[in-house]
């Protein structure tokens, strides 16, 4: 039963690199979600996905792009790395309707 | 807009003490409403949640919360606290059909012995 299951769970990068945090549910849930946690702040939607073929952007999307060729993976593609994104990455999933979100354990990305 | 609001960027309470951690919400419909714990390093999980019926909702942990609609408000609540309760809170807004949630900036408690 593992959930939520956010890979790396650490990466430094430098700036102008680019990388693909990943994300994979094996609870057949429709809806994911990818948000950034900085100190102070809570967390901020970046992306979402209803449903596998079907994003869009949330609070925050610039300097992000994601996809959703299946129901299980959610990947959050960085392309050209700034120092703004040096942050804490959740992935989260739900079934939809009064279910909640169920969180990863997040990747702590920075940027240098 | 659609907002959350937790008033206590910092908490520090005495073990066996009570806590009342608050959140006020803006929302334009009928508002589903979670808090979720968040230890160092680690994720988020959920705590408790309200969608209807009864407004005061038990969780885990012995956390408890009352969903008050003329306040706008979704307090969390704990009779008595201990050490291991010393975390992060953060109360969330959301519903609609994409089910978004919004954050609020969080609540960090410390638990003095």
């Amino acid at each position: 039963n593992a959930g939520v299951t956010q890979t790396p769970k650490f990466r430094i990068l430098k700036i102008g690199q680019s990388m693909t945090l990943q994300c994979t549910q094996d609870m057949n849930h429709n809806y994911m979600y990818w948000y950034r946690q900085d100190p102070g702040m809570g967390l901020k939607l970046i992306y979402y996905s209803v449903g596998a073929g079907i994003t869009d952007k949330g609070e925050v999307p610039n300097g992000y792009n994601v996809s959703r060729s299946t129901t299980e993976d959610f990947p959050l593609r960085l392309e050209l790395a700034a120092p703004s994104q040096t942050s804490v990455y959740f992935c989260a999933s739900t079934m939809g309707g009064d279910q909640p979100q169920h969180f990863g354990d997040g990747t702590r990305l920075s940027i240098l | 807009a659609q907002s959350v609001t937790q008033p206590d960027i910092h908490i520090t309470v005495s073990e066996g003490a009570s806590l009342e951690l608050r959140c006020n919400y803006s929302y334009g419909a009928t508002p589903y409403l979670f808090w979720y714990v968040q230890s160092p390093g680690q994720g988020l999980q959920l705590l408790l949640k309200y969608f209807s019926g009864d407004t005061l909702v038990q969780g885990i942990k012995g956390f408890e919360a009352e969903f008050k609609r003329s306040q706008s408000s979704f307090n969390l609540r704990k009779p008595s606290v201990h050490w291991s309760d010393a975390a992060e809170y953060f109360c969330a807004v959301g519903g609609g059909a994409t089910n978004k949630l919004i954050f609020g900036t969080g609540t960090l408690l410390a638990v003095q012995p």
